[in-house]
Protein backbone atom coordinates (compact mmCIF):
# COMPACT_ATOMS: atom_id res chain seq x y z
CA UNK A 1 0.00 0.00 0.00
CA UNK A 2 1.63 3.60 -0.97
CA UNK A 3 3.16 5.21 1.92
CA UNK A 4 1.53 8.66 3.45
CA UNK A 5 4.11 10.33 6.00
CA UNK A 6 2.88 12.31 8.91
CA UNK A 7 4.73 14.57 11.56
CA UNK A 8 5.32 14.80 14.22
CA UNK A 9 3.11 11.58 15.62
CA UNK A 10 2.64 13.18 18.64
CA UNK A 11 2.76 16.86 19.95
CA UNK A 12 1.67 18.09 22.83
CA UNK A 13 0.82 21.90 23.21
CA UNK A 14 -0.37 24.36 25.74
CA UNK A 15 -4.10 25.99 25.03
CA UNK A 16 -3.28 29.07 22.68
CA UNK A 17 -0.34 28.22 20.83
CA UNK A 18 -0.09 27.44 17.38
CA UNK A 19 0.69 23.84 15.93
CA UNK A 20 1.36 23.14 12.15
CA UNK A 21 1.24 19.11 11.77
CA UNK A 22 2.97 18.40 8.26
CA UNK A 23 2.44 15.51 5.57
CA UNK A 24 4.58 14.20 2.77
CA UNK A 25 2.49 12.81 0.39
CA UNK A 26 2.55 9.83 -2.14
CA UNK A 27 4.07 10.57 -5.76
CA UNK A 28 2.30 12.03 -8.49
CA UNK A 29 -1.25 12.20 -5.96
CA UNK A 30 -2.46 15.47 -5.70
CA UNK A 31 -5.24 15.12 -3.95
CA UNK A 32 -5.02 15.95 -0.32
CA UNK A 33 -7.17 16.15 2.72
CA UNK A 34 -7.01 16.23 6.68
CA UNK A 35 -9.45 14.55 8.80
CA UNK A 36 -9.36 14.37 12.60
CA UNK A 37 -10.65 11.22 15.02
CA UNK A 38 -11.40 13.12 18.57
CA UNK A 39 -10.52 9.88 21.07
CA UNK A 40 -12.92 6.97 20.45
CA UNK A 41 -15.36 9.02 17.95
CA UNK A 42 -15.52 8.82 14.21
CA UNK A 43 -13.30 9.82 11.75
CA UNK A 44 -14.60 13.55 10.75
CA UNK A 45 -14.03 15.01 7.58
CA UNK A 46 -11.93 18.49 7.63
CA UNK A 47 -10.77 19.64 4.30
CA UNK A 48 -9.86 18.61 0.80
CA UNK A 49 -7.32 20.43 -1.42
CA UNK A 50 -6.22 20.20 -5.24
CA UNK A 51 -4.00 22.71 -7.52
CA UNK A 52 -3.06 24.92 -4.66
CA UNK A 53 -6.21 25.19 -3.15
CA UNK A 54 -9.23 24.16 -0.86
CA UNK A 55 -11.59 22.25 -2.78
CA UNK A 56 -14.47 21.62 0.10
CA UNK A 57 -14.13 21.91 3.94
CA UNK A 58 -16.46 21.11 6.14
CA UNK A 59 -18.02 23.53 9.34
CA UNK A 60 -15.44 22.25 11.07
CA UNK A 61 -12.77 23.68 9.19
CA UNK A 62 -13.44 27.44 10.29
CA UNK A 63 -10.90 30.28 10.62
CA UNK A 64 -8.88 28.50 13.11
CA UNK A 65 -7.49 25.83 10.51
CA UNK A 66 -5.35 26.57 7.41
CA UNK A 67 -3.84 24.25 4.76
CA UNK A 68 -1.52 24.75 2.29
CA UNK A 69 1.71 23.15 0.20
CA UNK A 70 4.42 25.55 1.19
CA UNK A 71 7.49 24.04 -1.30
CA UNK A 72 4.86 22.27 -3.42
CA UNK A 73 5.47 18.91 -2.05
CA UNK A 74 4.48 18.87 1.79
CA UNK A 75 1.68 19.46 2.86
CA UNK A 76 0.70 21.07 6.31
CA UNK A 77 -2.12 21.60 8.39
CA UNK A 78 -2.00 24.90 10.27
CA UNK A 79 -3.92 25.14 13.81
CA UNK A 80 -4.06 28.50 15.52
CA UNK A 81 -4.56 29.48 18.94
CA UNK A 82 -5.53 25.74 19.79
CA UNK A 83 -8.17 24.80 22.18
CA UNK A 84 -8.44 21.78 24.78
CA UNK A 85 -11.24 20.50 22.31
CA UNK A 86 -8.98 20.29 19.15
CA UNK A 87 -7.22 17.31 21.05
CA UNK A 88 -7.60 14.56 18.33
CA UNK A 89 -5.61 12.17 16.08
CA UNK A 90 -5.00 14.24 12.54
CA UNK A 91 -4.85 12.42 9.51
CA UNK A 92 -3.21 13.30 6.21
CA UNK A 93 -5.14 11.85 3.26
CA UNK A 94 -3.59 11.37 -0.08
CA UNK A 95 -5.39 10.50 -3.66
CA UNK A 96 -4.35 9.88 -7.24
CA UNK A 97 -7.42 11.12 -8.90
CA UNK A 98 -7.53 7.57 -10.90
CA UNK A 99 -8.07 4.77 -8.54
CA UNK A 100 -11.84 6.78 -7.46
CA UNK A 101 -11.61 8.12 -4.33
CA UNK A 102 -9.69 5.55 -2.64
CA UNK A 103 -7.73 8.01 0.14
CA UNK A 104 -4.83 6.45 1.70
CA UNK A 105 -3.57 7.90 4.58
CA UNK A 106 -0.83 8.42 7.21
CA UNK A 107 -0.25 7.16 10.75
CA UNK A 108 -1.68 10.16 11.91
CA UNK A 109 -0.78 12.97 14.22
CA UNK A 110 -1.73 12.92 17.41
CA UNK A 111 -2.46 16.57 19.04
CA UNK A 112 -2.71 16.78 22.40
CA UNK A 113 -3.49 20.39 24.16
CA UNK A 114 -3.27 21.18 27.69
CA UNK B 1 -27.83 13.82 2.87
CA UNK B 2 -25.06 11.01 3.01
CA UNK B 3 -24.61 9.12 6.08
CA UNK B 4 -23.03 5.49 7.31
CA UNK B 5 -24.42 3.59 9.89
CA UNK B 6 -22.74 0.91 11.58
CA UNK B 7 -25.12 -0.21 14.53
CA UNK B 8 -22.85 -2.58 15.73
CA UNK B 9 -20.57 -0.71 18.34
CA UNK B 10 -18.27 -4.03 19.80
CA UNK B 11 -18.14 -7.41 18.76
CA UNK B 12 -16.07 -10.07 21.08
CA UNK B 13 -15.75 -13.66 19.42
CA UNK B 14 -13.26 -16.36 20.18
CA UNK B 15 -10.55 -16.72 18.13
CA UNK B 16 -11.53 -18.66 14.86
CA UNK B 17 -14.98 -18.24 14.73
CA UNK B 18 -16.43 -16.07 11.62
CA UNK B 19 -17.51 -12.20 12.21
CA UNK B 20 -19.72 -9.62 10.00
CA UNK B 21 -19.75 -6.73 10.47
CA UNK B 22 -22.72 -4.58 9.16
CA UNK B 23 -22.29 -1.21 7.57
CA UNK B 24 -25.61 0.64 6.09
CA UNK B 25 -25.56 3.63 3.82
CA UNK B 26 -27.79 6.55 2.74
CA UNK B 27 -27.21 8.64 -0.37
CA UNK B 28 -28.75 10.24 -2.96
CA UNK B 29 -26.39 9.71 -5.42
CA UNK B 30 -26.56 7.46 -8.10
CA UNK B 31 -22.88 6.65 -8.79
CA UNK B 32 -20.75 6.05 -5.60
CA UNK B 33 -18.12 4.40 -4.02
CA UNK B 34 -18.05 2.64 -0.69
CA UNK B 35 -15.16 1.38 1.47
CA UNK B 36 -13.95 -0.21 4.33
CA UNK B 37 -10.94 0.53 6.65
CA UNK B 38 -8.92 -1.12 9.41
CA UNK B 39 -7.90 1.06 12.64
CA UNK B 40 -5.88 -1.49 14.61
CA UNK B 41 -4.81 -0.79 17.81
CA UNK B 42 -1.57 1.17 16.45
CA UNK B 43 -4.24 3.96 15.41
CA UNK B 44 -3.49 4.08 11.45
CA UNK B 45 -5.94 3.67 9.02
CA UNK B 46 -5.46 1.06 7.01
CA UNK B 47 -7.39 0.80 3.20
CA UNK B 48 -9.18 -2.62 2.48
CA UNK B 49 -11.45 -1.86 -0.13
CA UNK B 50 -13.53 -0.17 -2.62
CA UNK B 51 -16.65 -0.93 -4.21
CA UNK B 52 -18.09 1.05 -7.08
CA UNK B 53 -21.85 1.36 -6.94
CA UNK B 54 -22.50 -0.43 -10.22
CA UNK B 55 -20.65 -3.70 -8.96
CA UNK B 56 -22.67 -5.95 -6.85
CA UNK B 57 -20.48 -8.53 -7.10
CA UNK B 58 -19.25 -9.77 -3.90
CA UNK B 59 -15.60 -9.83 -3.37
CA UNK B 60 -13.31 -12.29 -1.25
CA UNK B 61 -9.95 -11.87 -0.62
CA UNK B 62 -8.08 -14.74 1.73
CA UNK B 63 -10.09 -14.71 5.46
CA UNK B 64 -12.54 -11.58 4.20
CA UNK B 65 -15.27 -10.96 2.12
CA UNK B 66 -17.46 -8.45 1.58
CA UNK B 67 -21.21 -8.33 0.33
CA UNK B 68 -22.95 -5.19 -1.76
CA UNK B 69 -26.34 -5.54 -1.97
CA UNK B 70 -28.14 -2.29 -3.51
CA UNK B 71 -31.30 -2.99 -2.72
CA UNK B 72 -30.79 -2.96 0.78
CA UNK B 73 -28.04 -0.30 1.03
CA UNK B 74 -25.81 -2.19 2.73
CA UNK B 75 -22.31 -2.92 1.89
CA UNK B 76 -21.51 -6.00 4.90
CA UNK B 77 -17.86 -7.56 5.89
CA UNK B 78 -17.39 -10.92 7.16
CA UNK B 79 -13.91 -11.87 8.49
CA UNK B 80 -13.86 -16.18 8.49
CA UNK B 81 -12.07 -18.16 10.65
CA UNK B 82 -11.09 -14.85 12.67
CA UNK B 83 -7.21 -14.42 14.56
CA UNK B 84 -6.13 -12.36 17.36
CA UNK B 85 -4.79 -9.90 15.01
CA UNK B 86 -8.17 -9.12 13.08
CA UNK B 87 -8.84 -6.73 16.75
CA UNK B 88 -9.34 -3.47 15.78
CA UNK B 89 -11.91 -0.66 15.03
CA UNK B 90 -13.25 -1.13 11.36
CA UNK B 91 -15.04 1.71 9.04
CA UNK B 92 -16.90 1.66 6.49
CA UNK B 93 -17.08 4.84 4.67
CA UNK B 94 -19.07 6.24 1.31
CA UNK B 95 -17.83 8.70 -1.13
CA UNK B 96 -20.89 11.03 -2.19
CA UNK B 97 -19.53 11.32 -6.33
CA UNK B 98 -17.58 9.45 -9.11
CA UNK B 99 -14.87 11.89 -9.24
CA UNK B 100 -11.66 12.21 -7.36
CA UNK B 101 -10.89 15.11 -4.59
CA UNK B 102 -14.35 13.99 -2.85
CA UNK B 103 -14.53 13.69 0.54
CA UNK B 104 -15.17 9.99 2.56
CA UNK B 105 -17.47 10.02 5.27
CA UNK B 106 -16.75 7.29 7.77
CA UNK B 107 -19.39 5.43 9.91
CA UNK B 108 -19.03 5.60 13.60
CA UNK B 109 -16.91 2.68 13.62
CA UNK B 110 -17.15 -1.34 15.09
CA UNK B 111 -14.77 -2.15 17.86
CA UNK B 112 -13.80 -5.97 17.08
CA UNK B 113 -12.14 -8.18 19.42
CA UNK B 114 -10.98 -11.02 19.31
CA UNK B 115 -10.23 -13.62 22.11
CA UNK B 116 -7.98 -16.45 22.18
Amino acid sequence: EPEVTQTPSHQVTQMGQEVILRCVPISNHLYFYWYRQILGQKVEFLVSFYNNEISEKSEIFDDQFSVERPDGSNFTLKIRSTKLEDSAMYFCGNDDGVSGNTIYFGEGSWLTVV
Amino acid sequence: AQKVTQAQTEISVVEKEDVTLDCVYETRDTTYYLFWYKQPPSGELVFLIRRNSFDEQNEISGRYSWNFQKSTSSFNFTITASQVVDSAVYFCALSGTYSSASKIIFGSGTRLSIRP
